[in-house]
Order: structure tokens, then sequence, then C-alpha cells
């Protein structure tokens, strides 16, 4: 176990809502960031939040965003959504400057 | 866009073999780590060799580093059922005093009992 929690575990959503998935990050961690796996790929990195800004981003278009907390804790919101954001979004924390990063156990997004 | 290749996607092998993955990246990296999940869920943190270092041992991995090649191995030696999983390899890209890891295309590996 990581120590870094999401939520929800699952969730089911149709074309055209926004979602808002949770994270919150191991103790100590500064730094959170926000990765998307399609089914049989590898994870791709979305943005990066540190002290509350973002600190990187993909290439991800702007109806995703982020927030993060002064608690460190931190959401991802995808706007507009549409069939192809169906996929794990995991999350991980991590100290300023550390390579390791925490992964927490992923959301799994379903788009109808 | 990924980093690169993990060869071979997908590895059978009987309990007690020993299990070789591979990666290939395309740009010059500061690190090199390889993770774990298990299906489909968070991705376990295995271990990280630097530029600098050609070999590096964890228990039953050793990862092997050939930056001239731009590639790295992973081998998990005298496998487990517990072992099956997918496997990544992942480089660190520097980022305002922070790092993004860029992630390969993953290796399954079923461990038959």
């Amino acid at each position: 176990e990581t120590g870094v929690t999401q939520s929800p575990t699952h969730l089911i959503k149709t074309r055209g809502q926004q979602v808002t998935l949770r994270c919150s990050s191991q103790s100590g961690h500064n730094t959170v960031s926000w990765y998307q796996q399609a089914l049989g790929q590898g994870p791709q990195f979305i943005f990066q939040y540190y002290r509350e800004e973002e600190n990187g981003r993909g290439n991800f278009p702007p109806r995703f965003s982020g927030l993060q907390f002064p608690n460190y804790s931190s959401e991802l919101n995808v706007n507009a959504l549409e069939l192809d954001d169906s996929a794990l979004y995991l999350c991980a924390s991590s100290l300023r400057g550390a390579n390791e990063q925490f992964f927490g156990p992923g959301t799994r997004l379903t788009v109808l | 866009s990924q980093q690169g290749e993990e060869d071979p996607q997908a590895l059978s092998i009987q309990e007690g073999e020993n299990a070789t993955m591979n990666c290939s990246y395309k740009t010059s990296i500061n690190n090199l780590q390889w993770y774990r999940q298990n299906s489909g869920r968070g991705l376990v943190h295995l271990i990280l060799i630097r530029s600098n270092e050609r070999e590096k041992h964890s228990g039953r991995l050793r990862v092997t580093l050939d930056t001239s090649k731009k590639s790295s191995s992973l081998l998990i030696t005298a496998s487990r059922a517990a072992d099956t999983a997918s496997y990544f390899c992942a480089t660190d890209v520097s980022m305002d005093s922070s790092y993004k890891l860029i992630f390969g295309s993953g290796t399954r590996l079923l461990v038959r009992p």
C-alpha cells in the first residue's frame, strides 16, 4: 500500500457530462501527478500540481483541469466527456524533485 | 505519447523459470524506472536505475541499462505465480524542478503454477 487513495473506484458517465475524480496524497508529499491509462496501454501524463498550481501538462485538451488543495489532496475534472475518455485514471504523489512517484489504485471511468 | 516500446508485449512462463522483459526509449534520460501493475490497478515502484549505472539488483530483480542502445531489461529470477502482472518501464523527464514519467506500453507476464 502506498498511502495514496483515490475515489471513486469506478464511475460510469455519458457523453457530454462532467466528472470529478479525487486523490489523497501520501502523508508529507507535496506534489501530485495525474495519468490516464487506456486499456492495454501504458499511463500517459496529464498534468502535475505543486503548491496548488499546475507545474506541467501533457498533451491533453483544456477540458481536463485540476486542483490541488492546501492539504495536498487533488481533483481531476473532465468536462464534455467523450467516449475516448474511458480509461483508468491514476494519481501519484511525490516530494518535489524526487524521481519516484507513489501511485493510487486508480479510478476506472467508463463513458457511454 | 509513449516513450518507447516494451518487448515482448506478453510473456507466459512456468513457475520457477526466469522472465526477461525489454524496454526501448527514444530520448536521453536521467533515470529509468520499472513499475508493476496488478489487474489494471495502481502501479508499484520496483527499481530505479540511473543513467550512469549499467546494472542494478533488488531481490529477485535484475535491471540493466544500455544508454548507447537506449534500452533496458528487467529480469525476474525464479518466478512465482504472484509475479503475474503487467510491467512497465518509465523514464523521468525534468519539468521545472520536478519530474513527469513517460511510460512504455508494458509487458503482460503470466506465470503458470
